[in-house]
């Protein structure tokens, strides 16, 4: 199975600040990439796929990038909405897998 | 609005089953796969499984975790996903989301997702 790691497991930031979260692969996974946002309580909201398209209605503040085995979901600046648990998931083969999420908190 | 709604969650004791549903609206439900992933409490994302849709030959693939466990159905006409679990494990205690998968190449990703079913597995 493919692993997914992802750092910081914790990122404590400022509205505002530029934020930078890496998740790399334990074998190359081509752009084959998304990244999720969770807030409390609510189900998972797709932000980025095949590593650097943005999904529709999602700010433009959110950027993806990478391919083989290292990528990283930026926010160019932090607004108070993304304070959240971001993960990334494989999709290159089966069994398809999650990192273990990076929660940005209020610094 | 594509919407997704989970039900059929609720407390079962260890070792036997439940089924969860899964009803979808807002899109043409046959024309896409249709994936599980369960999160236990505090803990992050886990995939489960999937159903292709019928064009793709309407096949499942599992985590290894579940398989051999739980069955992943589907029901065109009413637009419903099913997720039958059994032989449940205390381990087994998650909220399960349903969702959408995108066919993307080379695999699929989650586009749209439900509300989320909590299954308590404990005696």
């Amino acid at each position: 199975d493919i692993q997914m790691t992802q750092s910081p497991s914790t990122l404590s930031a400022s509205v505002g600040d530029r934020v930078t979260i890496t998740c790399r692969a334990s074998q190359s996974i081509s752009s084959w990439l998304a990244w999720y946002q969770q807030k409390p309580g609510k189900a998972p909201k797709l932000l980025i796929y095949k590593a650097s398209s943005l999904e529709s209605g999602v700010p433009s503040r959110f950027s993806g990038s990478g391919s083989g085995t290292e990528f990283t979901l930026t926010i160019s600046t932090l607004q108070p909405d993304d304070f959240a648990t971001y993960y990334c998931q494989h999709y290159n083969s089966y069994p398809w897998t999650f990192g273990r999420g990076t929660k940005v908190e209020i610094k | 609005e594509v919407q997704l709604v989970e039900s059929g969650g609720g407390l079962v004791q260890p070792g036997r089953s439940l089924r969860l549903a899964c009803t979808a609206s807002g899109f043409t439900f046959g024309d896409y796969a249709m994936s599980w992933v369960r999160q236990a409490p505090g803990k992050g994302l886990e995939w489960v499984g999937f159903i292709r849709s019928k064009v793709y030959g309407g096949t499942t693939e599992y985590a290894a975790s579940v398989k051999g466990r739980f069955t992943i159905s589907r029901d065109d006409s009413k637009s419903i996903a099913y997720l039958q679990m059994n032989s449940l494990k205390t381990e087994d205690t998650a909220v399960y989301y349903c969702s959408r998968a995108f066919y993307d190449t080379s695999g699929y990703y989650f586009d749209y997702w439900g509300q989320g079913s909590l299954v308590t597995v404990s005696s």
